[in-house]
């Protein structure tokens, strides 16, 4: 069964500062990794994809991927209020290319 | 990103009625679409993965005579909730992959089912 593990929350940080969000993966298969960020009420909003190891830098996200350690993390950098959220990590696997949540962690970035 | 459509965005239903929620992929075409249900503070649940011109694939548990899936075009999935009752009250989400070499998926807004 596959399963992804994110940190417990919630997560408070101050305005300004680096939030660090943690996902581990059991499938090896897993090919593609997404960080989707979910609003109260709201469907998953894509904001990252890796496919590779090593970082990906996009404005002030930064994923990381490491495939041997089945790990995966999101940094917020100079996180805002607008980035309170729930951050829900999805590696992708099989021929249909199905994701697999983890539970998600619950952001609140303190003004 | 891709823009995937959903409606209703709610519905409000008696109990033993059925309800259609469809899902459509605006500017792609999508021979899978995925169907997803998520309850108040968890995370979201594949229920089945939706395949154009074939018939869907259902996960573990969930019922397919109960969730009917039909894939009627590359743009276009729908769910019907059949003889809905109060425990099928979630919020259901489909997206659709982009094969824009990424296969990425984007989500669609989803539906709020509440059953009465």
């Amino acid at each position: 069964q596959k399963e992804v593990e994110q940190n417990s929350g919630p997560l408070s940080v101050p305005e300004g500062a680096i939030a660090s969000l943690n996902c581990t993966y059991s499938d090896r298969g897993s090919q593609s990794f997404f960080w989707y960020r979910q609003y109260s009420g709201k469907s998953p909003e894509l904001i990252m994809s890796i496919y590779s190891n090593g970082d990906k830098e996009d404005g002030r996200f930064t994923a990381q991927l490491n495939k041997a350690s089945q790990y995966v993390s999101l940094l917020i950098r100079d996180s805002q209020p607008s980035d309170s959220a729930t951050y829900l990590c999805a590696p992708s696997s099989g021929s249909a290319r199905q994701l697999t949540f983890g539970s998600g962690t619950q952001l609140t970035v303190l003004p | 990103g891709a823009v995937v459509s959903q409606h209703p965005s709610r519905v409000i239903c008696k109990s033993g009625t059925s309800v259609k929620i469809e899902c459509r992929s605006l500017d792609f075409q999508a021979t899978t679409m995925f169907w997803y249900r998520q309850f108040p503070k968890q995370s979201l649940m594949l229920m089945a993965t939706s395949n154009e011109g074939s018939k869907a694939t259902y996960e573990q548990g969930v019922e397919k005579d109960k969730f009917l899936i039909n894939h009627a075009s590359l743009t276009l999935s729908t769910l019907t909730v059949t003889s809905a009752h109060p425990e099928d009250s979630s919020f259901y989400i489909c997206s659709a992959p982009w094969k824009g070499g990424t296969d990425t998926q984007y989500f669609g807004p989803g539906t709020r089912l509440t059953v009465l």
